[in-house]
């Protein structure tokens, strides 16, 4: 079984630049989720996705952040405009269905603001 | 809200050694407990899991048992390998809160040196 893809692995940007990342869940998960982990720290939930539905993204920066899961598979997350303290590894997760503890974690995307 | 408070690293130990990382959490409702690793260069990976008081999760010679009493789940190894050297994450599930993202202690890192 594939499991969570991420792409692309490493980006460097300057600040005030836009930036996307890419998650495509393991086939047939319908819960997604996208993490946020600072160096040191641990993970931090920006947005879940049940389908293509959002359930949680109260600890998303609305202002700068947005993300989208448009046929329920695959999920996109965008920077605009990004700021120093948005370098982190970016994660992303997807599970059978919301209920269900079990998230599978993709890779990440490390983010380096300059 | 839910927290989780975990040791923190760097654990260095010989191999053959006994592990244990200590993990306390605070919920409002009846949460699940995991315990994620790390490996270098690779995403997380589910270690072991709990999802109710006295459980016992059990993963690769980890154990970690559901501690109500004491809002604990404490991750141990009877003898550590190389192998084993990670980064170690406590993290939680309550089924109570709108979504079911995880929310992850700070990590601790174990080096184990032959």
């Amino acid at each position: 079984e594939a499991g969570v893809a991420q792409s692309p692995r490493y980006k460097i940007i300057e600040k005030r630049q836009s930036v996307a990342f890419w998650c495509n869940p393991i086939s047939g998960h319908a819960t997604l989720y996208w993490y946020q982990q600072i160096l040191g720290q641990g993970p931090k939930l920006l947005i879940q996705f049940q389908n293509n539905g959002v359930v949680d993204d109260s600890q998303l920066p609305k202002d700068r952040f947005s993300a989208e899961r448009l046929k329920g598979v695959d999920s996109t997350l965008k920077i605009q405009p990004a700021k120093l303290e948005d370098s982190a590894v970016y994660l992303c997760a997807s599970s059978l269905e919301q209920l269900t503890d079990t998230q599978y974690f993709g890779p990440g995307t490390r983010l380096t603001v300059l | 809200g839910d927290s989780v408070t975990q040791m923190e690293g760097p654990v260095t130990l010989s191999e053959e050694a006994f592990l244990t990382i200590n993990c306390t959490y605070t919920a409002t409702g009846y949460p699940s407990l995991f315990w994620y690793v790390q490996y270098p260069g690779e995403g997380l990976q589910l270690l072991l899991k709990a999802t109710k008081a006295d459980d016992k999760g059990s993963n690769k010679g980890f154990e970690a048992t559901y501690r109500k009493e004491t809002t604990s789940f404490h991750l141990e190894k009877g003898s550590v390998q190389v192998s084993d050297s990670a980064v170690y994450f406590c993290a939680l599930s309550d089924s109570n809160q709108a979504g079911t993202a995880l929310i992850f202690g700070k990590g601790t890192t174990l080096s184990v040196s032959s």
